[in-house]
């Protein structure tokens, strides 16, 4: 199925880094989400995106919806080791009958 | 915790043999998906419920899938004959209402061998 595009593939920073990564898509999307995930474990939404152009932040975390509705992205501020893990943005059409669309994840690693 | 409890947590089966898995949101939510996982991947998007009717499926749910909601509120998605291809995390999400915030349960581990 389809997939955004989503970079880089993985990142291996130090900790108290900032760390950005981003997602594109060749189609519009009406709602950004981005998630983290966990090994064995479900997604957990970070932030969620409505409108094109909105600048959202949680906590050390900030992210855009794009003014083309076709990309997105997270930036995580003073990266701390619990950061680790595998971030998706995710996008959703209007309506959402047809759930949400994701990228393959950046893969974060925090080296000591 | 994303008020999305899924069972088993983890499955392991023989081919050829058929599997079910449950999701039960702690809350009443219209709006139920499943997804699936695959390694290296983010989640597929397999099927979406509005109450108890089913209203879209995807080309990934081929016929040996099958999907219920019974009275609206907890779900389960049966896997006949499975392959091993069908090995994957499977995931159950809710929205709350109109908004579109989708928050998932911890997912069931399928292992076909």
């Amino acid at each position: 199925g389809q997939q955004l595009n989503q970079s880089p593939q993985s990142m291996f920073i130090q900790e108290g880094e900032d760390v950005s990564m981003n997602c594109t898509s060749s189609s519009i999307f009406n709602t950004w989400l981005w998630y983290k995930q966990d090994p064995g474990e479900g997604p957990v939404l970070l932030i969620a995106l409505y409108k094109a152009g909105e600048l959202t932040s949680n906590g050390r975390l900030t992210a855009q919806f794009g003014i083309t509705r076709k990309d997105s992205f997270l930036n995580i501020s003073a990266s701390i080791p619990s950061d680790v893990g595998i971030y998706f943005c995710a996008g959703q059409r209007r309506g959402g009958a047809d759930g949400l669309t994701f990228g393959k994840g950046t893969h974060l690693i925090i080296q000591p | 915790d994303t008020g999305v409890s899924q069972n088993p947590r983890h499955k392991i089966t023989k081919r050829g043999q058929n599997v079910t898995f449950r999701c039960d949101p702690i809350s009443e939510h219209n709006r139920l998906y499943w997804y699936r996982q695959t390694l290296g991947q983010g989640p597929e998007f397999l099927t979406y419920f509005q109450n108890e009717a089913q209203l879209e499926k995807s080309r990934l749910l081929s016929d040996r899938f099958s999907a219920e909601r019974p009275k609206g509120s907890f779900s389960t998605l049966e896997i006949q004959r499975t392959e091993q291809g069908d090995s994957a995390m499977y995931l159950c999400a809710i929205t709350e209402g109109v908004n579109t915030e989708a928050f998932f349960g911890q997912g069931t581990r399928l292992t076909v061998v």
